[in-house]
C-alpha cells in the first residue's frame, strides 16, 4: 500500500508547454492539497480540496489549475509554465478537519 | 491574517540539545504540529500537541507550548546527525483544515 504517490518525480520543461503533475492516495481521505516550496517562502498552497468535485484556492492559484473527479486523484496544471513555476510541488492528505497532513514525495520541476 | 514564524537555521554539535522555536498568532488554535523533512524527501509528522497541554514528551523529543506567549517550542535531547533536517512548525484551528506552516528552520548537527 503506497499511500500518497507523486508522478513525475522529476520534470522538465520549456517555457508555454502545459505540464501535469499527478498526486493518487489509497487512503479514501477526504482533504487533499498542492503546495509549491521554494528557498525563502517555505511551503505555500496552491490549491485544496475538501472532496471529490469541490475545490478551492490557496495563497498563490494563478497559472495553476486542479480538478477532482475522483476522491483518490488530485492532478495539478500548469497550463502555460513560466520559469518562476520552477519549484518543488507537494501533495498532502488530511484524513479529517484540523488533522495531521500526509505529504507525498514531491515532484521537482524546472521550467526553461 | 495568521501567521507562524521561526528562524530559519540552527546548528548544533552532536550529543547536544536543539531547541527550535515558533511563534504563531492564531489564538483559537487546537492543534499544532512539528514535522520534519529530510532531504530530497516529503514533510512527515514528528509530533503534535492538543491546546490545551503545556507539555508533550515522545522519547528524546519534548514539545513545550506557552499559550499566553504563543510560542511552540521543540526540544531534541541528544542530536544525532540523523536528525539533521528541516522542521516546519503548523498550527490549525478547530473551524479550520487548512494548517499554517511556519517557513522552516534547517537544523545541522555537526561532530
Amino acid at each position: 500500500d503506497a499511500g500518497i504517490t507523486q508522478s513525475p518525480r522529476y520534470k522538465i520543461t520549456e517555457t508555454g508547454r502545459q505540464v501535469t503533475l499527478m498526486c493518487h492516495q489509497t487512503w479514501s481521505h477526504s482533504y487533499m492539497f498542492w503546495y509549491r516550496q521554494d528557498l525563502g517562502h517555505g511551503l505555500r498552497l496552491i490549491y485544496y480540496s475538501a472532496a471529490a468535485d469541490i475545490t478551492d484556492k490557496g495563497e498563490v492559484p494563478d497559472g495553476y489549475v486542479v480538478s477532482r473527479s475522483k476522491t483518490e486523484n488530485f492532478p495539478l496544471t500548469l497550463e502555460s509554465a513560466t520559469r518562476s513555476q520552477t519549484s518543488v510541488y507537494f501533495c498532502a492528505t488530511s484524513r479529517d478537519s484540523g488533522n495531521e497532513q500526509f505529504f507525498g514525495p514531491g515532484t521537482r520541476l524546472t521550467v526553461l | 491574517g495568521e501567521d507562524v514564524e521561526q528562524s530559519l537555521f540552527l546548528s548544533v554539535r552532536e550529543g547536544d540539545s536543539s531547541v527550535i522555536n515558533c511563534t504563531y498568532t492564531d489564538s483559537s488554535s487546537t492543534y499544532l504540529y512539528w514535522y520534519k523533512q529530510e532531504p530530497g524527501a516529503g514533510l512527515q509528522l514528528l509530533t503534535y500537541i492538543f491546546s490545551n497541554m503545556d507539555m508533550k514528551q515522545d522519547q528524546r523529543l519534548t514539545v513545550l507550548l506557552n499559550k499566553k506567549d504563543k510560542h511552540l517550542s521543540l526540544r531534541i535531547a541528544d542530536t544525532q546527525t540523523g536528525d539533521s533536517a528541516i522542521y516546519f512548525c503548523a498550527d490549525s484551528s478547530g473551524g479550520s483544515y487548512i494548517p499554517t506552516f511556519g517557513r522552516g528552520t534547517s537544523l545541522i548537527v555537526h561532530p
